[in-house]
């Protein structure tokens, strides 16, 4: 069974600029989840999706938007982007998004704002 | 809002030691626990989890932790690291029920000398 795939895995921006981010879930999960992942803070929790549906946010500004699709795939995108977003961005999957079941995560997208 | 603390930035230890890394979380209510490790070049994986039962879980690579309700602690134990152990550790909550809002530690890094 494949992973949870994310393109791509890297990506050079500019300040101003807007990207986005894509994740592939693994084969009958449903629910995505994202991650910003930078060195002495760890993982912080960015949003969670299931069925299409925004479920759960964490404490980011609106710039920071996601969406998923009809098949599960799920892609983030990052407005006006800063210096402080450079970071490395983490996708995970789990079959319904329950709070027991555990994360599959991919390999994610390090995204570097110049 | 959860927090977790993992009070451990770096431990370097020779093969054979036996390892100990504290985690200890801030939550009112009932939590599910976890220990992702990410090996170097690879992507996140599930270590071990609790959510019920016995408060000492076994995982992966003979990995245990102990839940500690009253000390809201949920430390990770190894008897004896191996220099394959070298990775970051991290410690994660997610309150019962509802859907996935995961709130990660910051990480310990683990360096096991031959």
């Amino acid at each position: 069974k494949a992973g949870v795939t994310q393109t791509p895995r890297y990506l050079i921006k500019t300040r101003g600029q807007q990207v986005t981010l894509s994740c592939s879930p693994i084969s009958g999960h449903r629910s995505v989840s994202w991650y910003q992942q930078t060195p002495g803070q760890g993982l912080q929790f960015l949003f969670e999706y299931f069925s299409e549906t925004q479920r759960n946010k964490g404490n980011f500004p609106g710039r920071f938007s996601g969406r998923q699709f009809s098949n599960s795939r799920s892609e983030m995108n990052v407005s006006t982007l800063e210096l402080g977003d450079s970071a490395l961005y983490l996708c995970a999957s789990s079959l319904e998004g329950r709070t027991e079941e555990k994360l599959f995560f991919g390999s994610g997208t390090q995204l570097s704002v110049l | 809002a959860q927090s977790v603390s993992q009070h451990n930035h770096h431990v370097i230890l020779s093969e054979a030691a036996s390892l100990e890394l504290g985690c200890n979380y801030s939550y009112g209510g009932t939590v599910n626990l976890f220990w992702y490790v990410q090996y170097p070049g690879q992507h996140l994986q599930l270590l071990l989890k609790y959510f019920s039962g016995d408060p000492l879980v076994k995982g992966i690579k003979g990995f245990e932790a102990e839940f500690i309700k009253s000390k809201f602690s949920f430390n990770l134990r190894k008897p004896s690291v191996q220099w394959s152990d070298t990775a970051e550790y991290f410690c994660a909550v997610n309150p019962s029920g509802g859907y996935q809002k995961v709130t990660f530690g910051t990480g310990t890094k683990l360096q096991v000398i031959p």
